[in-house]
């Protein structure tokens, strides 16, 4: 079964911190892993990786995909309190058709 | 960039009524649009892919007959929640892609409720 797991569940920083968000999975017929982040509403689009070893760079948020360990991590460098989210990775696969496993999500907490 | 909208935003219904959702790429033409259901503090839940002109693909454990899913044109799908219970109450939202290329983008959700 198509599985994409989270870690932590959720985490408490002060403003200032770094974070590591991680994220593993396991699919057949990978096509890419893609991150969110989601506040009150509908998730915004981060990042999205398809090779391995390419990290990928917005401001203070980074990413990077290791298809051999089947995981991906996502760094936010000194964190605000607007980074206080939840942060969703979710992976695409194809099953007769592209489809997209959501993991549960991070919810991060930044305190000032 | 890429704008994906919903309508309404929120609704509150009747237990027994049906409720239609729309969503709708504003800038491009979307060959996929999907639909998810969240619950309070857990993560999304595909429901159903849709491509336009054919019938929706949908996930196992979702109903179809429940849940109606019409991708007429390249920039609108809609849902529509048949006899709606009170347990169907969540936040609905769709994403759409352009094409395999692309990755997709969310609409603003819809939030139900249904008393």
């Amino acid at each position: 079964e198509d599985k994409v797991v989270q870690s932590p569940l959720s985490l408490v920083v002060h403003e200032g911190d770094t974070v590591t968000l991680n994220c593993s999975y396991e699919v057949t017929n990978f096509r890419s892993l893609l991150w969110y982040k989601q506040e009150k509403k509908a998730p915004t689009f981060l990042f999205m990786l398809t090779s391995s070893g390419i990290e990928k760079k917005s401001g203070r948020l980074s990413s990077i995909l290791d298809k051999k360990e089947l995981f991906s991590i996502l760094n936010i460098t000194a964190t605000q309190t607007g980074d206080s989210a939840v942060y969703l990775c979710a992976v695409e696969a194809f099953a007769g058709g592209f489809k997209t496993i959501f993991g549960a999500g991070t919810r991060l907490f930044v305190k000032a | 960039g890429a704008v994906v909208s919903q309508h309404p935003s929120r609704v509150i219904c009747k237990s027994g009524t049906s409720v239609k959702i729309e969503c709708r790429s504003l800038d491009f033409q979307a060959t996929t649009m999907f639909w998810y259901r969240q619950f309070p503090k857990q993560s999304l839940m595909l429901m159903a892919t849709s491509n336009e002109g054919s019938k929706a693909t949908y996930e196992q454990g979702v109903e179809k007959d429940k849940f109606l899913i019409n991708h007429a044109s390249l920039t609108l799908s809609t849902l529509t929640v048949t006899s709606a219970h009170p347990e169907d109450s969540s936040f609905y939202i769709c994403s759409a892609r352009r094409d395999t290329s692309y990755e997709q983008y969310f609409g603003p959700g819809t939030r139900l409720t249904v008393t």
